[in-house]
């Protein structure tokens, strides 16, 4: 089963739009991290926020926050007055207790925004 | 602070050739991971040192291999190349073992590896 599901391949979104962007995950750990990552052409990946499963408030980084919903297991990542540089992919991962350290990626979605 | 370099930056071998990908990680930072991006995909898990050990490896088969050394750097080695193995070679890393729930892994730009 897909640890990481991201059903949005491409999104296109006007500049100084909001955007969200979708992940869900499945893990049986109570304990647990969930990261985005956004992955110019340049092919680095830039981290961008993080929420743990036991953090009760949504996470918030700049123009970047995520609607966490444990219950769902949903880790959207909405980003607040989109900008051309935004256009990226962008991959949603996550690290579990028993997971050995490391970050399982879901599939990405590819962001271009429009001016 | 200098983040995680890779080198080289774009590596073209034959098939059938040996390729050898170097990571130097963030100083202070332990743990390095090797990611497998191939075109149009998400990043696969390819192998995890910690303290100059294995600690795991993902479902690639025996010919991608590696090490890391004292100072933490590590090398993935891909034998017997095949065309299948031209992708974005990604490394991370990380503090480490231990406190590790909040830590992001840093992740180097890559080393492109063609195949032909």
């Amino acid at each position: 089963a897909q640890k990481i599901t991201q059903t949005q391949p491409g999104m296109f979104v006007q500049e100084k739009e909001a955007v969200t962007l979708d992940c869900t995950y499945d893990t049986s750990d109570q304990s647990y991290g969930l990261f985005w990552y956004k992955q110019p052409s340049s092919g680095e990946m830039i981290f961008l926020i993080y929420q743990g499963s036991y953090d009760e408030q949504n996470a918030t980084e700049g123009r970047y926050s995520l609607n966490f919903q444990k219950a769902r297991k949903s880790a959207n990542l909405v980003i607040s007055a989109s900008q051309l540089g935004d256009s990226a992919m962008y991959f949603c991962a996550m690290r579990e207790v028993f997971g050995n350290e490391k970050l399982t990626f879901g599939t990405g979605t590819r962001l271009t925004i429009i001016p | 602070e200098a983040g995680v370099t890779q080198s080289p930056t774009h590596l073209i071998k034959t098939r059938g050739q040996q390729a050898t990908l170097r990571c130097s990680p963030i100083s202070g930072h332990t743990s390095v991971y090797w990611y497998q991006q191939a075109l149009g995909l998400g990043l696969q898990f390819l192998l995890w040192y910690d303290e100059g050990e294995e600690r795991n490896r993902g479902n690639f088969p025996p010919r991608f291999s590696g090490r890391q050394f004292p100072n933490y750097s590590s090398e993935l080695n891909v034998n017997a190349l095949e065309l299948e193995d031209s992708a974005l070679y990604l490394c991370a890393s990380s503090p480490g073992t231990g406190g590790w729930m909040n830590t992001e892994a840093f992740f180097g730009q890559g080393t492109r590896l063609t195949v032909v």
